[in-house]
């Protein structure tokens, strides 16, 4: 099972947008509407932000978003905040209780 | 609430094996799957495993077919992650996280267990 793809890096300033894209396969992303995103701040045990592509848990803000299409699911971060400079990971089930997360990206506030 | 407590640190030499545990506490352990992931020293998140602690049953990636064993204990309330055959590149904080209800949902997860591998 292959790593799924994110870009290494993306930025926006204060108030900004980001979306993160992570491409995968007809087995893993494609296949299922099970793609959850995490948060990482350096030291910290991952976070999730996004489950079943688009569900917020609760007490994580709005401005965090989901989406896919296809191969590709997507983490869009509205309104940049100083706090959500970190490493996002995304992750899909691929089948057979099986689970492949993504390369990670970090995300920089200018 | 929901708490998972993992084991303190290790250093391990090669070739030998190291078991890692995960106290789960705040919630019917029986009734949601836990997982494995570890992470490298600046590397990215990597799957390891999955078990179902009401039935014991597992699901490990390819990649650790073979050295990778994770059981349960539901007594305690604890799972455990044995990995053997330890290489220098085993080297890595291994985490513990808890499926809240659909696949992949990791709702909660555990300080983290360095373990150093290191002749």
């Amino acid at each position: 099972q292959s790593a799924l793809t994110q870009p290494p890096s993306a930025s926006g300033s204060p108030g900004q947008s980001v979306t993160i894209f992570c491409t995968g396969t007809s087995s893993d992303v494609g296949g299922y509407n099970f793609v959850s995103w995490y948060q990482q701040h350096p030291g910290k045990a991952p976070k999730l932000m996004i489950y079943e592509v688009s569900k917020r848990p609760s007490g994580v803000p709005d401005r965090f978003s989901g989406s896919k299409s296809g191969n590709t699911a997507s983490l869009t971060v509205s309104g940049l905040q100083a706090e959500d400079e970190a490493d996002y990971y995304c992750s899909s089930y691929a089948g057979s209780n099986n689970f492949v997360f993504g390369t990670g990206t970090k995300v920089t506030v200018l | 609430q929901v708490q998972l407590v993992q084991s303190g640190a290790e250093v391990k030499k090669p070739g030998a094996s190291v078991k890692v545990s995960c106290k789960a506490s705040g919630y019917t352990f029986t009734s949601l799957y836990m997982h494995w992931v570890r992470q490298a020293p600046g590397q990215g998140l990597e799957w390891m495993g999955i078990i179902n602690p009401g039935g014991g049953t597992t699901t490990y990636t390819q990649k650790f077919q073979g050295r990778l064993t994770v059981t349960r204990d539901t007594s305690t309330s604890t799972v455990y992650m044995e990995l053997s055959s330890l290489k220098s590149d085993d080297t890595a904080v291994y985490y513990c996280a808890r499926q809240y209800n659909s696949p992949g949902n990791l709702d909660s997860w555990g300080q983290g267990t360095l373990v150093s591998v290191s002749s």
